[in-house]
């Protein structure tokens, strides 16, 4: 049975500062990840997906890496800042390749 | 992009009573929603498979007969929460894959905080 785990559960740093938020999964026959950002009571706004074809998908200041092999995604944000403050979960399908099962989420909160 | 919207954003109903959550795919069609339950800092559990005109499919231990689902148009699934107690007290959210096996992931309604009291 996929279970997904994040690292660290919450994480608190200065404006400014790069930092990386950690996923891992136990099932490595998955066929893409999604992170996702969820802000305090609203739905999910999706960061990115990685195809599992692909090492890791760029946005802005926004970076997600894809190791299948060990079962490790990472999110990194550089020159965070306080509008970053919210929960970021990530997910992968499951066995059925229909619904997704996700993490607990790291709760990230930036102070100006 | 694919976008989903639900309705209502929040509601608080009385115990007892029905609750209606609706999901709509606004741009493109979904033969298949999902519906997520979400617990105070706990993450998202799939409850539920809504299917364009067949049976929804639940997962174990999500009472059917309470969480009633409709998907009767390729825009549309509800979510009927019968009977409500205020232990159903939660964040309802729904989903959809963008594409037909959600190879593009999957889009996600804004959510229903639902209050029992």
């Amino acid at each position: 049975k996929q279970e997904v785990t994040q690292i660290p559960a919450a994480l608190s740093v200065p404006e400014g500062e790069n930092l990386v938020l950690n996923c891992s999964f136990t099932d490595s026959a998955i066929y893409n990840l999604q992170w996702f950002r969820q802000d305090p009571g609203k739905g999910l706004t999706s960061l990115l997906l990685i195809q599992s074809s692909q090492r890791e998908q760029t946005s802005g200041r926004l970076n997600a890496s894809l190791d299948k092999s060990s079962g490790r995604s990472t999110l990194y944000i550089a020159a965070s800042q306080p509008g970053d403050s919210a929960t970021y979960l990530c997910a992968v399908p499951n066995q059925a390749g229909t619904a997704l099962i996700f993490g607990k989420g790291t709760t990230l909160s930036v102070s100006s | 992009g694919a976008v989903v919207s639900q309705h209502p954003s929040w509601v608080i109903c009385k115990s007892g009573t029905s609750v209606k959550i609706e999901c709509r795919s606004l741009d493109f069609q979904a033969t298949t929603m999902f519906w997520y339950r979400q617990f105070p800092k706990q993450s998202l559990m799939l409850m539920a498979t809504s299917n364009e005109g067949s049976k929804a499919t639940y997962e174990q231990g999500v009472e059917k007969d309470k969480f009633l689902i409709n998907h009767a148009s390729l825009t549309l699934s509800t979510l009927t929460v019968t009977s409500a107690h205020p232990e159903d007290s939660s964040f309802y959210i729904c989903s959809a894959p963008s594409d037909s096996h959600g190879v593009r992931g999957y889009t996600f309604g804004s959510g229903t905080r639902l209050t029992v009291v």
